[in-house]
């Protein structure tokens, strides 16, 4: 464990609020990830980020933002237009170009009511 | 569209049995494929790519382009294998993972 690292673990939310996600990681990787895990949806891919102050939309990217200021971290924003925030939020790392494996936060459990 | 199927939810095997957890894919191009684990109250992690053609914990998978398939095998499964397995696909740039809905497997004592 170690090397990537988010927070907090659990966070609960008033609907209508925004909420930030935190994600760092000390491995020196250039790609970063974020993914969202619903029971039985396995895992899908909100934002990546290649390279420091660029970042793409994955498949869920509605109702979420994020930013990459700094190598070593990439926070994600869930907004208020989110409909269904309340899930378990994983944050990735990848060290880039030519290498594949991944490797991943602890996760944030958010819940929205 | 690119896609992973993992058509088991659950899966349970007896220890010493073979264990084979199934994965199809569906991908415009040469796709990278792995198979990643997450045990109880750990991380989710890497547990092999085909390109590498290793064998992990006993664990092997072979990528059948004319079947779409990556299913991961063991033949003598061991308690210690019960986790939550997921079999994900990128393309050749490494960009984009694409994850199955993950198959949970049981090995009873």
């Amino acid at each position: 464990d170690g090397g990537i690292t988010q927070s907090p673990k659990y966070l609960f939310r008033k609907e209508g609020q925004n909420v930030t996600l935190s994600c760092e990681q000390n491995l020196n990787h250039d790609a970063m990830y974020w993914y969202r895990q619903d029971p039985g949806q396995g895992l899908r891919l909100i934002y990546y980020s290649q390279i420091v102050n660029d970042f793409q939309k994955g498949d869920i990217a509605e109702g979420y933002s994020v930013s990459r200021e700094k190598k070593e971290s990439f926070p994600l924003t869930v907004t208020s237009a989110q409909k269904n925030p309340t899930a378990f939020y994983l944050c990735a790392s990848r060290l880039g170009q030519g290498s594949y494996e991944q490797y991943f936060g602890p996760g944030t459990r958010l819940t929205v009511t | 569209a690119q896609r992973v199927t993992q058509p088991e939810k659950l899966l349970s095997v007896f220890k010493g049995a073979p264990v084979e957890l199934k994965c199809n894919y569906s991908y415009s191009g040469s796709p990278e494929l792995f198979w990643y684990v997450q045990y109880s109250r750990q991380r989710l992690q890497l547990l092999l790519r085909h390109i590498s053609r290793e064998s992990i914990k006993g664990f092997t998978a072979d990528l059948n382009k004319g079947e779409t398939s990556f299913h991961l095998k063991k033949p003598f499964a061991q308690e210690e294998d019960s986790a939550m397995y997921y079999c994900a696909l990128t393309g050749n740039t490494g960009n984009q993972f694409y994850f199955g809905t993950g198959t949970s497997l049981t090995v009873i004592p």
